[in-house]
């Protein structure tokens, strides 16, 4: 079965902490993102990549970090610079373009403690 | 500035009636379009597409209008099934270097058994 895959399915994270959400997929796609949604909004994009070990800043990248070391791998760190980081954040991913389908991995609902 | 508008934040519909979710863009050089399908808690699922070479796009229950004077598509859910009950997320992009998804902020539908 081909997918995406994100874990863990909550995470809770203290005042200070950096914490990292992980999202892998298998279906052989190049380009993959981060989005975040919160309440009443749509999905906003803070993240993206086309290619390994390259990748770019989305609407709000303020205070998230990426890597792409691997073709199935997109992890995002949401470091202690952002300051609301209570959300859903949803990883998708596409064939080669950020302009065509994206599918999106079942999200990771992040909690302040 | 949105580029991509739902404005009309739900809809409740009788089961077996049609429902008829609506969108409207304000970038003409938008040429593919996207809805999405969004349970509570998990991730938005592709639903149906059409390009600006088309106005209609059927697929079983679900089709998609473009017009593209009006700057206007909708999604057209026939007959409603309670299990449509979710948000649903219009979507656009363009043929060009750094296009990207751009997303509405979505509707949500209820159908009523």
């Amino acid at each position: 079965d081909g997918g995406i895959t994100q874990s863990p399915k909550y995470l809770f994270r203290k005042e200070g902490q950096n914490v990292t959400l992980s999202c892998e997929q298998n279906l052989n796609h190049d380009a993959m993102y981060w989005y975040r949604q919160d309440p009443g909004q749509g999905l906003r994009l803070i993240y993206y990549s086309q290619i390994v070990n390259d990748f770019q800043k989305g609407d709000i990248a303020e205070g998230y970090s990426v890597s792409r070391e691997k073709k199935e791998s997109f992890p995002l760190t949401v470091t202690s610079a952002q300051k609301n980081p209570t959300a859903f954040y949803l990883c998708a991913s596409s064939k080669t373009s950020p302009k065509e389908t994206q599918y999106f991995g079942p999200g990771t609902r992040l909690l302040v403690l | 500035d949105q580029q991509v508008k739902q404005n009309s934040p739900s809809l409740s519909v009788q089961e077996g009636r049609i429902s008829i979710l609506n969108c409207d863009y304000t970038n003409s050089m938008f040429d593919y379009f996207l809805w999405y399908k969004k349970y509570p808690a998990e991730g938005p699922t592709f639903l149906i597409s059409i390009s600006s070479i088309k106005d209609k796009n059927e697929d079983g229950r679900f089709t998609v209008f473009l017009n593209k004077s009006a700057k206007h598509l909708s999604l057209h859910i026939v007959p409603s099934q309670p299990g449509d009950s979710a948000v649903y997320f219009c979507a656009a992009s363009f043929t060009g270097a750094n296009s990207k998804l751009t997303f509405g902020k979505g509707i949500t539908l209820s159908v009523r058994p």
